[in-house]
C-alpha cells in the first residue's frame, strides 16, 4: 500500500507556463487537501475537497485550481507560474468530512519558478 | 485573526528531555495535532488532545490546556533520530487545521 503518492518530485518552471502536480491516494479516504509550505511559515491550505465532486478553497487559493473527478485523484493546477509560488507543495488526505481527523501526507513536490 | 506561537528552534542533548510549547489563538477549537517532520520529508502524526491533560504515548507525550490556549509536547530520553521540526496544528471551528510555523529541534550528543 503506497498511502499518497506525488509527482513529479521536483520541477523546475518558467513563469507563465502552466503546470498540473499530480496526487494520488489509494486509502479511500474521502477527504483532500493541498498545502504549501515556505520557510518560516506553517503549512497553508491551498485547497480542499470533503468528498469526491466538490472542493472548496483554503487560505490561499489565488493563482490555482484544483478538480476532484474520483476519490484518489486530486490533482492541482497552476494556470500561468509565477515565481511566488516557488515552495514544496503537499498533498494530504483524511478519512472524514468536516471533523478533527488525522491527515497523511505525501512527500510533497519542490516547485521552482524562475 | 488566527494565530499559533511555537519557538522557531531549540536545542537539546541527546538523552535528556525537552518540552516545546504551543499557544494558540483561533476561531474556535476542535482539538490540536502534533506532527513531527524531518527535513526534505513529510509531516507525520504524533499526537492529537481535544481535552484537557496528558496524552501520553511511549517517549512523547502531548499535554493541553484549553482555558489557556497552550499546549505543549514533550520528548523524553531524547535521540539523534528525533532532530526534526514539530508543527502544532489548531483545528478551528470550521474544522479547518490552522498551523503553526514549527520548532526545529536540534539534538547535540
Amino acid at each position: 500500500i503506497a498511502g499518497i503518492t506525488q509527482a513529479p518530485t521536483s520541477q523546475i518552471l518558467a513563469a507563465g507556463r502552466r503546470m498540473t502536480l499530480r496526487c494520488t491516494q489509494d486509502m479511500r479516504h474521502n477527504a483532500m487537501y493541498w498545502y504549501r509550505q515556505d520557510l518560516g511559515l506553517g503549512l497553508r491550505l491551498i485547497h480542499y475537497s470533503n468528498t469526491a465532486g466538490t472542493t472548496g478553497k483554503g487560505e490561499v487559493p489565488d493563482g490555482y485550481s484544483v478538480s476532484r473527478a474520483n476519490t484518489d485523484d486530486f490533482p492541482l493546477t497552476l494556470a500561468s507560474a509565477v515565481p511566488s509560488q516557488t515552495s514544496v507543495y503537499f498533498c494530504a488526505s483524511s478519512d472524514g468530512t468536516g471533523t478533527a481527523d488525522t491527515q497523511y501526507f505525501g512527500p510533497g513536490t519542490r516547485l521552482t519558478v524562475l | 485573526g488566527q494565530n499559533i506561537d511555537q519557538p522557531t528552534e531549540m536545542t537539546a542533548t541527546e538523552g535528556a528531555i525537552v518540552q516545546i510549547n504551543c499557544t494558540y489563538q483561533t476561531s474556535g477549537f476542535n482539538g490540536l495535532f502534533w506532527y513531527q517532520q524531518h527535513a526534505g520529508e513529510a509531516p507525520t502524526f504524533l499526537s492529537y488532545n481535544v481535552l484537557d491533560g496528558l496524552e501520553e504515548k511511549g517517549r512523547f507525550s502531548s499535554f493541553l490546556s484549553r482555558s489557556k490556549g497552550y499546549s505543549y509536547l514533550l520528548l523524553k530520553e531524547l535521540q539523534m533520530k528525533d532532530s526534526a521540526s514539530y508543527l502544532c496544528a489548531v483545528v478551528d471551528s470550521n474544522y479547518q487545521l490552522i498551523w503553526g510555523a514549527g520548532t526545529k529541534l536540534i539534538i547535540k550528543p
